[in-house]
């Protein structure tokens, strides 16, 4: 149980183009989903709460119209990168929490490589 | 906020020996402290928790160990084996997750 995916797992994409990362919950329900983002040999960096039906809560520094997040159902919620630039280039990961007393979900992530 | 200390930040031991990385953390209203492994190009996946009420938690040659005076945590992965290379992050948690900087182990066969 617990499972959590996200696609594509990897994209490349040219410079100035936008890029939508889809994150499910498989087999429960996550009013809550996290999106972080991790650069090489580093930890992860929370970028974004997303709580389904309203909008997303962003961390300071992270540009809400660049990463854009919709949390329209109980089991999805994607991050769209817009215009995306060469810096943007990371492995973006989501989580979900199951409700249960704090505990997270990550899905595999999300490579993305921007030309 | 909560801020999360991990060490070491690297960790070869020979294949058959023990492991440990220890976590710090700041803020005494943190009260859930995951485990998670991370294999290259992969997401993390939660090996083992604790919450605060516990001391101690184990799980076959994973054990977690908390002190909640000292503030501080720590993994313990026994009888190592070369598939257990991986970076692990700890987190603390109480309203929001905050990781430690991470932990990259190599267990040499």
């Amino acid at each position: 149980g617990a499972v959590v995916s996200q696609h594509p797992s990897w994209v490349i994409c040219k410079s100035g183009t936008s890029v939508k990362i889809e994150c499910r919950s498989l087999d429960f329900q996550a009013t809550t989903m996290f999106w972080y983002r991790q650069f090489p040999k580093q930890s992860l960096m929370l970028m974004a709460t997303s709580n389904e039906g309203s909008k997303a809560t962003y961390e300071q520094g992270v540009e809400k119209d660049k990463f854009l997040i919709n949390h329209a159902s109980l089991t999805l919620s994607t991050l769209t990168v817009t215009s995306a630039h060469p810096e943007d280039s990371s492995f973006y990961i989501c989580s979900a929490d199951s409700g249960a007393l704090s505990e997270q979900f990550f899905g595999p992530g999300t490579r993305l490589t921007v030309l | 906020g909560e801020n999360v200390e991990q060490h070491p930040s690297t960790l070869s031991v020979q294949e058959g020996d023990s492991a440990v990385i220890k976590c710090t953390y700041s803020d005494s209203a943190s009260n859930y402290f995951p485990w998670y492994k991370q294999e290259l190009g992969k997401g993390p996946q939660l090996i083992i928790d604790i919450r605060s009420n516990v001391g101690e938690k184990k799980d076959q040659r994973i054990a977690v160990t908390l002190n909640k005076t000292a503030k501080h945590f720590s993994l313990h992965i026994t009888e190592t084996q070369p598939e257990d290379s991986a970076v692990y992050f700890c987190a603390a948690t109480g309203n929001q997750f905050y990781f430690g900087t991470g932990t990259s182990l190599t267990v040499i066969p």
